[in-house]
């Protein structure tokens, strides 16, 4: 299979908390992506780390790669109402072109 | 810049009836994707076109459905004749011909049959 596996399927947690999600793939990797989705809106792109890269950071974002556990997280701190939405990773397999992506981490931010 | 745009934004149609959905990518975009989300099957691709060739359409569902793109700055999507179970929400994304492989989405087609 070319997609990732998020993990959880729901997350709720409180405004200002630190949120986490995980992802799990099966085969090598060019990069591994990852999407957010607003209620009734298209796909964002997020952020992107390379297969030679161990970590990195966008904003309130950080998401770390572990190519021989052949897994990624994404955290998101200090948590905002905002950040409600569906996340997807999107792993691009070596030798493709084509993302292909799993059910998603549904975000739920509580005032 | 302008988004990916696609249109219409909703459809509701009855069964049998031909449904056409339209894309217009980034420009510059070299690749092109058609996606259909549902909440059985999530997110899936049907097919994407790489400098308007078709490169891989092994998930589109079965004959009713077919894509073109006749040009660098158009894309349709046909389904016909439509059925209920065709219902979903049917997103475009465009990138550029590079290996890093990010997508820009458009905000989808809600299609109803009925």
């Amino acid at each position: 299979s070319q997609q990732g596996e998020e993990d959880p399927q729901a997350l709720s947690i409180q405004e200002g908390e630190n949120a986490t999600m995980n992802c799990s793939y099966k085969t090598s990797i060019n990069n591994l992506q990852w999407y957010r989705q607003n209620s009734g809106r298209g796909l964002v792109h997020l952020i992107l780390i390379r297969s030679n890269e161990r970590e990195k950071h966008s904003g309130r974002l950080r998401v770390t790669l572990d190519t021989s556990k052949k897994s990624s997280s994404l955290l998101i701190t200090a948590s905002r109402a905002a950040d409600t939405a569906s996340y997807f990773c999107a792993p691009l397999i070596q030798g493709a072109q084509k993302l292909v992506f799993g059910q998603g981490t549904r975000l739920t931010i509580n005032p | 810049d302008a988004g990916v745009i696609q249109s219409p934004r909703h459809e509701v149609t009855e069964m049998g009836q031909e449904v056409t959905l339209r894309c217009k990518p980034i420009s510059g975009h070299n690749s092109l994707f058609w996606y259909r989300q549902t909440m059985m099957r999530g997110l899936e691709l049907l097919i994407y076109f790489n400098n308007n060739v078709p490169i891989d359409d092994s998930g589109m569902p079965e004959d009713r459905f077919s894509a073109k793109m006749p040009n660098a700055s158009f894309s349709t999507l046909k389904i016909q004749p439509s059925e209920p179970r065709d219902s979903a929400v049917y997103f475009c994304a465009s990138s550029p011909l590079r290996r890093t492989g990010e997508l820009f989405f458009g905000e989808g087609s809600r299609l109803t049959v009925l």
